[in-house]
């Protein structure tokens, strides 16, 4: 198995420019989670999918940032407009509900100027 | 999530076992307990997990107290790819719809050689 597939795995765009990252979750795993990952803030959940439905998007910073996943095998996270506070890295995980052991992806570091 | 207390770092010389705290003295009965590390510039990956017994996996050892407000975490043998960011983290698997991992700051071990 490959893994859980984020791309791009590095993204550099200017402030007001929309963004999209991407996920490719475990094949069979029903769950999905989007994180994202500062110094100053550590690991923020930011919204999980169970069976392709959101469950939680409280962690979700403002309207500016939206998450889909049409689905079982593909899921995006859109930052529109970006702003440089948005930058970090993104990490998607997934797993089996009820199931120990996420499985991390490699992340995508998003630079906003 | 119940909250978890751990030291902000460690230190250990190679191939010397390491032991890595965690309080948790709010633990529900449904809470298991979890530990994820975090290698440099990688996303979190899963260590181990128990609900009330010790357990040994490949990776390390997990020693719960008998009252559960508590749990170290083994690594027998220190080497260098062992430093890293180890996070404790109570997590319900019995929820029906799932729920998803909430990071603390955790413990950051440095090994020496």
């Amino acid at each position: 198995d490959a893994g859980v597939i984020q791309s791009p795995r590095h993204e550099v765009t200017e402030m007001g420019q929309e963004v999209t990252l991407r996920c490719k979750p475990i094949s069979g795993h029903n769950s999905l989670f989007w994180y994202r990952q500062t110094m100053m803030r550590g690991l923020e959940l930011l919204i999980y999918f169970n069976n392709n439905v959101p469950i939680d998007d409280s962690g979700m910073p403002e309207d500016r940032f939206s998450a889909k996943m049409p689905n079982a095998s593909f899921s995006t996270l859109k930052i529109q407009p970006s702003e440089p506070r948005d930058s970090a890295v993104y990490f998607c995980a997934s797993s089996l509900a009820r199931r120990p052991g996420y499985t991390f992806g490699s992340g995508t570091r998003l630079t906003v100027v | 999530d119940a909250k978890t207390t751990q030291p902000n770092s460690m230190e250990s010389n190679e191939e010397e076992p390491v032991h890595l705290p965690c309080n948790h003295s709010t633990i529900s009965g449904t809470d298991y307990i979890h530990w994820y590390r975090q290698l440099p510039s990688q996303g979190p990956e899963y260590v181990i997990h128990g609900l009330t017994s010790n357990v040994n996996n490949r990776m390390a050892s997990l020693a719960i107290a008998e009252d559960r407000k508590s749990s170290t975490l083994i690594l027998h043998r220190a080497t260098l790819r062992d430093a890293a960011v180890y996070y404790c983290i109570l997590h319900n698997l019995f929820n029906q719809a799932g729920t998803a991992l909430i990071f603390g700051k955790g413990t950051t071990l440095s090994v020496s050689s």
